[in-house]
């Protein structure tokens, strides 16, 4: 079964709005959390890394003030869009590992594809 | 900054027939991951390389790392139709310290009948 949950899996609001993403690892506690954006036919890009009680890390190129995250517990992060636009509309992605060594598995949740009117 | 790149990147190959797509990577890194992705869905696991000289095998497909060469290979055996969808290969960029992945542009493969 998912070992992660994402939750919205679709969601369509208008421009100007917010939206909240949720990734919960559902059998295992994850201080870190990845969360992934997927443009139509492109690759994944990474966004941010979620790190439990302290402020995420954002790649270079993403707004901060824009896809707020918040960890709040060890198995739950969420991925808030704020006053979202037509060009955020994507599929968004998150992961998450019980471990960081080499042997421990990464799951992918299942994705929450945003559409922005 | 790493850099992952994948070839091809699109793929049309008749049923029963093998083909190789490739994954180079620009720094040193110790995992390797190929993930299957069908249209609309998340990705599915099929690989994880973890070592110079790792080859894993399931059904048709054949993964395998040279680190030294920086370069991993998804071989396809005798391809069937169900095998279309995208493939991806990501490279862990912080080994130990995390699970972060760099993700190649993606192969997308159509096997016809």
């Amino acid at each position: 079964g998912a070992v992660v949950s994402q939750h919205p899996s679709w969601v369509i609001c208008k421009s100007g709005t917010s939206v909240k993403i949720e990734c919960r690892s559902l059998d295992f506690q994850a201080t870190t959390m990845f969360w992934y954006r997927q443009f139509p036919k492109q690759s994944l890009m990474l966004m941010a890394t979620s790190n439990e009680g302290s402020k995420a890390t954002y790649e270079q190129g993403v707004e901060k003030d824009k896809f707020l995250i918040n960890h709040a517990s060890l198995t739950l992060s969420t991925l808030t869009v704020t006053s979202a636009h037509p060009e955020d509309s994507s599929f968004y992605i998150c992961s998450a590992s019980p471990g960081t060594g080499p042997n421990s598995p990464l799951h992918f949740g299942n994705g929450t594809r945003l559409t922005v009117t | 900054e790493l850099k992952v790149e994948q070839n091809p990147l699109f793929l049309s190959m008749q049923e029963g027939k093998n083909y190789t797509i490739y994954c180079n990577y620009s720094t040193t890194s110790d995992r390797l991951y190929w993930y299957r992705q069908d249209p609309g869905k998340s990705l599915e696991s099929l690989f994880v390389l973890l070592s110079n000289g790792a080859v894993k095998q399931e059904g048709r497909l054949m993964a395998s790392l040279d680190t030294k060469a920086r370069l991993s290979t998804l071989h396809i055996t005798a391809a069937v139709h169900d095998l279309s969808a995208t493939y991806f290969c990501a490279v862990d960029e912080t080994n130990n310290a995390g699970n972060m992945l760099t993700f190649g542009g993606g192969t997308r493969l159509m096997v016809k009948p």
